[in-house]
């Protein structure tokens, strides 16, 4: 069975570096075809795509945010962080990770974690 | 960027009426599409992959079509679990888009 969770600050204010670690369990990051993503949604709005690490150390990011998000991984930890610099009060959302295989969707979700840009 | 029009945004619906939401994509995205549901303070929950086939696990009631720029989400028989929100999610190319959302209510 696999499982994600989100942990992080609940509250950052403006111009600071968010940092969320997604840990998972049930599957090895290592292993070939897997992938972990990000995906946030400010409240009461739609879903928004954030990035993807792979396996082989492929990272994708969403252009629009590409310059602010790094995605990492420590497979031996089972874990994947999110990096966003530079927060803005319209960053305030619930930030989800969730688990892939290449070639599809996320077919795992984490519970999420809401994170509040505010001064 | 691939564009993901959805609609209705939202709809009435009774328990038992047939649902249908659609997905238009900006271009052509083969089967690389995805169907969400999400209840209110959840994370959302894949119900089809591919374009029509069904998570393990989610009632047959639930169905996935289409291929290229049009898909479509149909609900057999509404019941009361499915008042939700449902997302398309498209994974041809980066970055990968959702839809806006249509929100089922009674």
């Amino acid at each position: 069975q696999i499982t994600l969770k989100e942990s992080g600050p609940t509250l950052v204010k403006p111009t600071q570096t968010l940092t969320l670690t997604c840990a998972f369990s049930g599957f090895s990051l290592s292993s070939t075809g897997r992938g972990v993503g990000w995906i946030r949604q400010p409240p009461g709005e739609a879903l928004e795509w954030l990035a993807v690490i792979y396996w082989d150390d492929d990272e994708r990011y969403s252009p629009s945010l590409k310059s602010r998000l790094t995605i990492t991984k420590d497979t031996s930890k089972n874990q994947v962080v999110l990096a966003m610099t530079n927060m803005d009060p319209v960053d305030t959302a619930t930030y989800y990770c969730g688990h892939l295989w290449f070639g599809g969707t996320f077919d795992s979700w984490g519970q999420g974690a809401l994170v509040t840009v505010s001064s | 960027d691939i564009q993901m029009t959805q609609s209705p945004s939202s709809l009435s619906a009774s328990v038992g009426d047939r649902v249908t939401i659609t997905c238009r994509a900006s271009q052509g995205i083969r089967n690389d599409l995805g169907w969400y549901q999400q209840k209110p303070g959840r994370a959302p929950k894949r119900l089809i992959y591919a374009a029509s086939s069904l998570q393990s696990g989610v009632p047959s009631r639930f169905g996935g079509s289409g291929s290229g720029t049009e898909f479509t989400l149909t609900i057999s028989s509404l019941q009361p679990e499915d008042f939700a929100t449902y997302y398309c999610l498209q994974h041809n190319s980066y970055p990968w888009t959702f839809g806006q959302g249509t929100r089922v209510e009674i």
